[in-house]
């Protein structure tokens, strides 16, 4: 089945970098686009950025952009988030996604268990 | 903050039908693209409910369903049950973002 296991948590603090990693298993990596999403404590989802696994291309939301980096390893079937120059707005849970459905009908059909990302100094 | 819009929360007694709003705008919903539903239970990640407006992926109950028109769409449980108390969120593109995937608000379901 598929399956999208992510890193365990971390605590940073602020202006440090954190990578987050999302490992999956059970289809084939390259056929299916891969979301990031964060949740920060007793708030909404909020779509940080994608990659596509096959060309490593990708795109992030505005508010992202500039501290934000998405890269893959296809070898490894694993997706990275990196994210830099954190501050204490950043503390969330971050989730990945695999993406299915066209364009206009793009969803999320399975999660990783999400990764606590704390920014404390 | 979203552009699409949900009531912060919703109840009712087990056995009952409720409904969850998505209220969005000309440059998401109302521009023909689906919507989609997830329900997080607390603790959880997010599982897709519905999907393309009105589709349950399979294993998903058929209480659930939805709906969608114009710059609205709609979630609705029937035969609500002590486990569907969580949050539900919808989802869908916005053209006017650069190309940004929105969710929903996020709505509170408590059983009562």
């Amino acid at each position: 089945q598929v399956q999208l296991v992510q890193s365990g948590a971390e605590v940073k603090t602020p202006g440090a970098s954190v990578r987050v990693s999302c490992k999956a298993s059970g289809y084939t990596f390259t056929r299916h686009d891969i979301f990031w999403v964060r949740q920060a404590p007793g708030q909404g989802l909020d779509w940080m950025g994608w990659m596509n696994p096959n060309s490593g291309n990708t795109a992030s939301a505005q508010k992202f952009q500039g501290r934000v980096t998405l890269t893959r390893s296809t070898s490894m079937t694993t997706a990275y988030l990196d994210l830099k120059n954190l501050r204490y707005e950043d503390t969330a849970v971050y989730y990945c996604a695999r993406a299915v459905g066209p364009g206009l009908s793009t969803r999320f059909d399975s999660w990783g268990q999400g990764t606590l990302v704390t920014v404390s100094s | 903050q979203s552009v699409l819009t949900q009531p912060p929360s919703v109840s009712g007694a087990p056995g009952q039908r409720v409904t969850i709003s998505c209220t969005g705008s000309s440059s998401n919903l109302g521009a023909n693209y689906d919507v989609h539903w997830y329900q997080q239970l607390p603790g959880t990640a997010p599982k897709l409910l519905i999907y393309a407006n009105n589709n349950r992926p399979s294993g998903i109950s058929d209480r659930f369903s939805g709906s969608k028109s114009g710059t609205s769409a709609s979630l609705a449980i029937a035969g609500l049950q002590a486990e569907d108390e969580a949050d539900y969120y919808c989802q869908s593109y916005d053209y006017r973002l650069s190309g940004s995937y929105v969710f929903g608000t996020g709505t509170k379901v408590t059983v009562l």
